[in-house]
């Protein structure tokens, strides 16, 4: 069974505009979430972290906001640029520590 | 550069030939996994390692062999590789430390299983 879902396969943004990207999860005994960006024929790259004690953190034009009550995580990103266009997953870990869970991944598109 | 080096970045093989895809890390990072991502399934873990000599399962580990001698180094092994360990393969590292889960990956590795 899926721990973690992002729902939306695809999203389409204009540059400048407001990308939102989705994601829910399962297990209420996660610990931390990560969102991961990643572009073709490369590695996927860290971009931003919360822990499941704080709703938001923040850095640069990457905001991810966290409601535990619904087991739902946002990445925002504005403005949206070209540059930004890649597939972004989002990740949860437990308190073990031991595995990083992955979702299925959204691909963003942003059109100048 | 702090980096994890996987190689060979394509591999193309016959079933039942025996192969390591190596993963190495330059950050004395104590934790190493590794992945695979398959379309519409996301990215999978095989197998992790919490320090050296300590290694576990993940969700995929079936067909797959893995071995920590060394902190730097995580090897994957595929004793008797099947069609269906087709894939794109990711090597990832992390210290241990909680406050701290910015996952550094490879480049993956892309393996084809004919």
């Amino acid at each position: 069974d899926q721990q973690v879902k992002q729902n939306s396969p695809s999203l389409s943004v204009q540059e400048g505009r407001i990308s939102i990207l989705n994601c829910d999860y399962t297990n209420s005994m996660f610990d931390y979430f990560l969102w991961y960006k990643k572009y073709p024929a490369e590695g996927p790259t860290f971009l931003i972290s919360i822990s499941s004690i704080k709703d938001k953190n923040e850095d640069g034009r990457f905001t991810v906001f966290l409601n535990k009550s619904a087991k739902h995580l946002s990445l925002h990103i504005v403005p949206s640029q070209p540059g930004d266009s890649a597939v972004y997953f989002c990740a949860a870990i437990d308190q073990a520590g031991t595995a990083l869970i992955f979702g299925k991944g959204t691909t963003l598109s942003v059109s100048s | 550069e702090a980096q994890v080096t996987q190689n060979p970045r394509y591999l193309i093989t016959v079933t039942g030939k025996k192969l390591t895809v190596t993963c190495s890390q330059n950050m004395n990072h104590e934790y190493m996994s590794w992945y695979r991502q398959d379309p519409g399934l996301g990215l999978r873990q095989i197998y992790y390692s919490m320090n050296v000599e300590v290694t576990d399962k993940g969700d995929v580990p079936e067909g797959y062999k893995v071995s920590r001698k060394e902190k730097r180094n995580f090897p994957l092994i595929l004793e008797s590789p099947s069609p269906n360990q087709t894939s794109l393969y990711f090597c990832a590292s992390s210290p241990l430390d909680r406050t701290n889960y910015g996952y550094t990956f490879g480049s993956g590795t892309r393996l084809t299983v004919v």
